[in-house]
C-alpha cells in the first residue's frame, strides 16, 4: 500500500518555463513533506520542505504548495533549466515517528 | 562536511554469494537508515537506527538480510546468500535526532546479482 504517489513518471519543459511536479498522499498522519532531487549514480539530495502548518514554501526558484484537505502537494520550478533535469522524489513524514514514505519519483527534462 | 560515505559504489556478484555494504554517517547524526531502491521506484526503508540501537526493521528480510551499527556511527549491510531479486541500489542516509528534518542520502551502492 503506497503511501505517497506520484502519477506522472515524466516530464518534459521548455528551459524557462515553469515545471510543476505533483504528489498525493493517503496518510492523514504526515505532517512533514520534503522534495528531493536526484541525479543518475546519485544518490538523492534534499531540494524543500514544507510543514503542515503552512501552505507554501519557497526557496529562490523552487515552491512547494500543501493542500491538506486534498492530501496533495505540488513542486513549481519557476523558470526551469537544463540543469535542473533529474528525477524527483516527494516524501512524507510524521513529527511523531522518524519514518520517511517516498514517491516512486518523476523524471524532469529541461529542453534548452 | 563530509556526507555519507558508501562503500562499495558497485558490486557484482553470483547468486548465492554473500555480500556486504559500509555506511559512514554524517559526523553527530544519531539516526542512520538502510532504504533499497528498485529500478524506477522510490527508496523503501528497510532498518532505522537510533545509535546502536534498532528501532525498525519491520522491513528487513531477516532471513538473509542482517544489518549492525557497533558504537552507533558506522554501520553494515550484510545479504547471505544474495537472490537475483536483490538487485538494486542499497542507500544509506542519516539525520540529525533534532528532527524530523531533512534525510541526507549517500551516493548508493549498486547491486547486481547474477
Amino acid at each position: 500500500d503506497q503511501q505517497v504517489k506520484q502519477n506522472s513518471p515524466s516530464l518534459s519543459v521548455q528551459e524557462g518555463r515553469i515545471s510543476i511536479l505533483n504528489c498525493d498522499y493517503t496518510n492523514s498522519m504526515f505532517d512533514y513533506f520534503l522534495w528531493y532531487k536526484k541525479y543518475p549514480a546519485e544518490g538523492p539530495t534534499f531540494l524543500i520542505s514544507i510543514s503542515s502548518i503552512k501552505d507554501k514554501n519557497e526557496d529562490g526558484r523552487f515552491t512547494v504548495f500543501l493542500n491538506k484537505s486534498a492530501k496533495h502537494l505540488s513542486l513549481h520550478i519557476v523558470p526551469s533549466q537544463p540543469g535542473d533535469s533529474a528525477v524527483y522524489f516527494c516524501a512524507a513524514t510524521s513529527y511523531n515517528f522518524n519514518k520517511f514514505y517516498f514517491g516512486s519519483g518523476t523524471k524532469l527534462n529541461v529542453k534548452p | 562536511e563530509a556526507g555519507v560515505v558508501q562503500s562499495p559504489r558497485y558490486k557484482i556478484i553470483e547468486k548465492k554469494q554473500p555480500v556486504a555494504f559500509w555506511c559512514n554517517p554524517i559526523s553527530g547524526h544519531n539516526t542512520l537508515y538502510w532504504y533499497l531502491q528498485n529500478l524506477g521506484q522510490g527508496p523503501e526503508l528497510l532498518i532505522r537506527y537510533e545509535n546502536e540501537e534498532a528501532v525498525d526493521d519491520s522491513q528487513l528480510p531477516k532471513d538473509r538480510f542482517s544489518a549492525e551499527r557497533l558504537k552507533g556511527v558506522d554501520s553494515t549491510l550484510k545479504i547471505q546468500p544474495a537472490e537475483l531479486g536483490d538487485s538494486a541500489v542499497y542507500l544509506c542516509a542519516s539525520s540529525s535526532s533534532a528532527g524530523p528534518g531533512e534525510l541526507f542520502f549517500g551516493e548508493g551502492s549498486r547491486l547486481t546479482v547474477l
